[in-house]
């Protein structure tokens, strides 16, 4: 089983719908989350952090659920600009070792 | 403005050739970071240094070494790059806090190619 799994997609979505993202994680240990967007061919851009208690920041909202272990990421009224690969992140060992997912890819169509 | 910075962007080498590529922050962070990212993968974590204390991922292979001479620069050197090299080489910085949220900023990354 891989440490961390999404569902690469793609997921095409006309602009101003709602799309959600899930991404499941094998240690349970864990403590550290995070959603990281990447554009074609850029460096890995930090999204946000993910928050035992959930957290949102405008558009964006991500969930986290210890028991299942698993992380949702919720796009609100998508925008062209959404466009992206988006990387569900999780340490292992210390803060400093992240495991990334393989990305879930999104285009938003006009 | 403070930031990562990779050079070069593109760099292209020969099978067996040695090759480094440059990281360097303007952030002040302690902790520096090299990853692979093979296309459509996930960036893989090769090893990272906090301060000068160099940190292997076990499953690094020895063909890839690292360098920090300061606080500001670390050097990826690929001793005998193989086709499977290719890839982009992200360079990342953290502050080096204990906490869980312990953000990694990247730099731009360079692109390798193995002829």
């Amino acid at each position: 089983r891989k440490e961390v799994e999404q569902d690469p997609g793609p997921f095409n979505v006309p602009e101003g719908a709602t799309v959600a993202f899930n991404c499941t994680y094998s240690n349970s240990a864990s403590q550290s989350f995070f959603w990281y967007r990447q554009d074609c061919r850029k460096e890995p851009k930090l999204l946000m952090s993910v928050y035992s208690s959930g957290n949102e920041d405008g558009r964006f909202t991500a969930q986290l659920n210890r028991a299942s272990q698993y992380i949702s990421l919720l796009i609100r009224d998508s925008k062209l600009s959404d466009s992206a690969t988006y990387l569900c992140v999780v340490n292992r060992g210390s803060a400093r070792q992240l495991t990334f997912g393989s990305g879930t890819q999104l285009t938003v169509l006009p | 403005d403070a930031m990562v910075i990779q050079n070069p962007r593109y760099q292209v080498t020969q099978f067996g050739k040695p090759v480094t590529l440059s990281c360097s922050q303007t952030l002040n962070h302690n902790v520096m970071y090299w990853y692979q990212q093979k296309s459509s993968q996930a960036p893989k974590l090769l090893f990272h240094y906090y301060d000068k204390d160099f940190n292997n991922e076990a499953d690094t292979p020895d063909n890839f070494q690292s360098r920090r001479p300061n606080t500001s620069f670390c050097f990826l050197d690929i001793r005998s790059p193989g086709l499977g090299d290719a890839a982009m080489y992200l360079c990342a910085t953290s502050r080096g806090g204990q906490g869980p949220q312990e953000t990694q900023y990247f730099g731009p990354g360079t692109r390798l190619l193995v002829l």
